[in-house]
């Protein structure tokens, strides 16, 4: 059985602040993608990431695989509370039409 | 372009009875995956639908089942409801499957 750990469970930071989720996993991943969810709505794509070692920036936020596509980081610059939500990330396989979730993060930025 | 696009949202069933959820994907989407999400279980995939076929499927008993249509759009029926069935019900569509998912807002079951 596949499983994706995320760290922390829960942070709340204020805005300006940095921070660091991580997602980590024993097994490896064709592609790991990023999602932000908001209560009562779905998971919204952040980012995919597929080639170990791989970074990708989307303003303020930094992804990063791992070398060995078992893990991944999501680095957010300078928090804004309109960064506030939970932060799920999910491992892909093969042909990817399953999706493993990780246990998420949630995150609260306040003023 | 129209999102992903799930009814109900909300849906109060009893115990024993069965429920039929629908999903309409992005246009042009012809995969459709579905979702389990619960505090305790965080979100798991019940079964994935590609032409028609079911391509995927997840660890959930034969209660839970779901079917596509030509157009794409699907079904999903849960028979003999548990209380334990209570969860938000997510659809992803996708073009591809690898390079990410599109959710709708999910249709939040439950059941007393």
């Amino acid at each position: 059985t596949q499983l994706l750990e995320q760290s922390p469970q829960f942070l709340s930071i204020q805005e300006g602040e940095n921070l660091t989720v991580y997602c980590n996993s024993s097994s490896v991943f064709s592609s790991l993608q990023w999602y932000r969810q908001e209560p009562g709505e779905g998971p919204v794509l952040l980012v995919t990431v597929v080639t170990g070692g791989e970074v990708k920036k989307l303003k303020r936020l930094t992804f990063q695989f791992g070398d060995a596509r078992k893990d991944s980081s999501l680095h957010i610059t300078a928090a804004q509370p309109g960064d506030t939500g939970l932060y799920l990330c999910a491992g892909a396989t093969g042909t990817a039409s399953k999706l493993t979730f990780g246990t998420g993060t949630r995150l609260q930025v306040t003023l | 372009k129209a999102g992903v696009t799930q009814t109900p949202r909300y849906l109060i069933k009893t115990r024993g009875q069965q429920v039929t959820l629908s999903c309409s994907p992005i246009s042009g989407h012809r995969s459709v995956s579905w979702y389990q999400q619960t505090p305790g279980q965080g979100l798991q995939f019940l079964f994935e639908y590609f032409s028609e076929t079911q391509r995927n499927k997840g660890n959930f008993p034969g209660r839970f089942s779901g079917r596509q249509f030509s157009n794409s759009r699907s079904e999903m029926n849960v028979s003999t409801l548990e209380l334990g069935d209570s969860a938000l019900y997510l659809c992803a569509s996708s073009s591809t499957g690898a390079y990410g998912y599109t959710f709708g807002s999910g249709t939040r079951l439950t059941v007393v």
